[in-house]
């Protein structure tokens, strides 16, 4: 079964305002990651929180992960047009599943 | 700069005509992966290579294989393609454990007649 779950599915802004999106999953995590996937093309990595972290930034990028609640959220701040995209978060496991499991993701556009 | 290659960036094959899509890294990396994904859904892990131990996915249908011939090298064959293979084929790789960060190649957008 699917380990993370995304919410929202779809967010639509305006340009200059904030992005969030979130993220849960259900078993004890290793790590956490996003990545941003555009229109027809390969996924990139954004950020990577281990699962003795809280926050991390990156450039205009806050991710925070809350292992009590086994949920975590990314904060895209300033959004801009070249922002559009579906993030997905995915998590890596400790024991068995040691692979990434990839959420649904959140389609995000950014209107100007 | 070290990256993940795929080429074709789309292929088109007819319903039961064997296709392979191939994959390349510059980055040395011991693992990587083949993802399957459809429209709007999330990336599915077919299977993977750590150097040359091939690992499946237990849910990857027999009609998809995979070969590794060297570190740089992975290659996806589909023996028989359906309807229901056409998809975005998606290759990585990370240096080491399959949870640390996994680099992605562009695709190859598969289209089935």
């Amino acid at each position: 079964s699917q380990q993370g779950e995304e919410d929202p599915q779809a967010l639509s802004i305006q340009e200059g305002e904030n992005a969030t999106m979130n993220c849960s999953y259900k078993t004890s995590i290793n790590n956490l990651q996003w990545y941003r996937q555009n229109s027809g093309r390969g996924l990139v990595h954004l950020i990577l929180i281990r699962s003795n972290e809280r926050e991390k930034h990156s450039g205009r990028l806050r991710v925070t992960l809350d292992t009590s609640k086994k949920s975590s959220s990314l904060l895209i701040t300033a959004s801009r047009a070249a922002d559009t995209a579906s993030y997905f978060c995915a998590t890596g496991g400790i024991q068995g599943a040691q692979k990434l499991v990839f959420g649904q993701g959140t389609r995000l556009t950014i209107n100007p | 700069d070290a990256m993940v290659i795929q080429n074709p960036r789309y292929q088109v094959t007819q319903f039961g005509k064997p296709v392979t899509l191939s994959c390349s890294q510059t980055l040395n990396h011991n693992v990587m992966y083949w993802y399957q994904q459809k429209s709007s859904q999330a990336p599915k892990l077919l299977f993977h290579y750590y150097d040359k131990d091939f690992n499946n996915e237990a849910d990857t249908p027999d009609n998809f294989q995979s070969r590794r011939p060297n570190t740089s090298f992975c290659f996806l064959d589909i023996r028989s393609p359906g309807l229901g293979d056409a998809a975005m084929y998606l290759c990585a790789t990370s240096r080491g454990r399959m949870q640390e960060t996994q680099y992605f190649g562009p695709g190859t957008r598969l289209l089935v007649l």
